[in-house]
Order: structure tokens, then sequence, then C-alpha cells
């Protein structure tokens, strides 16, 4: 059964780079687009953007120029990295698995952005 | 960019009632590609409905969706104690695939 795990430091300074991590059952990695979701404490979901193993990738505009997201299929990995992250980053990251909707989440893991 | 906006933003409702949920569109959403999701809180969102009225799996039959273009609801016919939570309708027609606001549906 496919599972999606978030892990990376809970704990960023500002203007440093936010890096999270997904990882994906083995066997999946390569037949989906993969997705990151964010949520600022008490805010709604926030689309940050979609990657696939073939190196495509698409991010919401305002975020485009500080995301950068890759797919490792030998460590059945998503990474995602947001640099000059400011307090505004703060939020539970979420990945998904897309088929256009997404269908599988991950648990989530809240990213604290401060000094 | 296609913006969702979800209405009403809190809905105050009783177990056995009928609630209904509004996802608006700035533009068309061809081939109805919007999703639902229930978020309950500290869980991380599950899909609900996708291609505007499908149920996903193990999604039980009070919850319904429909709608077309540019308007879109979730019913959820008979609340049950475990609805009250908060639902994201999201558009996956064109890039950005963003999300509406949210409607909180709480307990009367």
């Amino acid at each position: 059964q496919l599972q999606l795990q978030e892990s990376g430091p809970r704990l960023v300074k500002p203007s440093e780079t936010l890096s999270l991590t997904c990882t994906v059952s083995p066997g999946f990695i390569t037949s989906y687009y993969w997705t990151w979701i964010r949520q600022p404490p008490g805010k709604g979901l926030e689309w940050i953007g979609r990657g696939h193993y073939s190196g495509k990738t698409d991010f919401y505009p305002s975020l485009k120029s500080r995301v950068t997201m890759s797919v490792d299929i030998s460590k059945n990995q998503i990474s995602l990295k947001v640099r000059s992250v400011t307090a505004a980053d703060t939020a539970t990251y979420y990945c998904a698995r897309e088929l256009g909707y997404l269908d599988l989440w991950g648990q989530g893991m809240l990213v604290t952005v401060s000094s | 960019e296609i913006v969702l906006t979800q209405s009403p933003g809190t809905l105050s409702l009783s177990p056995g009632e009928r609630a209904t949920l509004s996802c608006r569109a700035s533009e068309t959403v061809t081939a109805n590609y919007l999703a639902w999701y229930q978020q309950k809180p500290g869980q991380a969102p599950r899909l609900l409905i996708h291609t505007a009225s499908r149920r996903a799996t193990g999604i039980p039959d009070r919850f319904s969706g429909s709608g077309s273009g540019t308007d879109f609801t979730l019913t959820i016919s008979r609340l049950e104690p475990e609805d009250f939570a908060l639902y994201f309708c999201q558009q996956y027609d064109r890039s950005p695939f963003a999300f509406g606001g949210g409607t909180k549906v709480e307990l009367k």
C-alpha cells in the first residue's frame, strides 16, 4: 500500500533554505506526479507545486523564484527547497500523490521559521 | 490563474441537517476538474469528491458533488457528528491548481 512521509528540519532561520523530503513506498515514484502543499497555522491550503521523475515541474507563480523540487528514484524521495524563507513560510507542509486531484496525502510536517 | 471562492465561510448546523457548500470559479473549469477535500483538526486533508461529482473510494454516499462550468456544490445530505470539519475545493484544470479558501462546518 502506498504511503508518504514528510521529513526534515522543523525549525529554519529567516533568510535560510527550507529543505523537506517526502519518502514514498517503493515501486510507485515513477508512475505519478507528486505535489507539495502547505498550510499556515489556522489558515487554508496553499498549492506550492508539482513534479515528475522526468524532471517536469510546475510551481505557484508567486513562489516560483524561490522553490525547487526534484524526484530521486533511487531513494524513492521527492524533495522541496524553499530559499530565503521568512516567517510567512511557517506552515504545515504536505506531500501528496497527484492524479490531477490529490488522492493520497502524507501526514504533514510543521516547519517554523524563526531565529 | 483560476481563483476559487468558497461560501459560506462558516456553516453552523446540527446533526441530521443538510449542508450545502458552494465553490465558485473565476473562469470555467473544463472537464469538471474540481475536487473536494475534508480536513479535521490535526489531520491531513482527505479526498471526498473528484471530477465534480465522483466520490472517492470509501466515501459515504451522504456526500455528493454537483455543478459544472464555474459553479460547484458539495452537499452532505444528513450531517453525522464526524462531518463537522473544514472543507476545501480545488481545481486541477489549469495550473496553478489552487484551492478555495475553505468552509468550516461547525456544530450549532
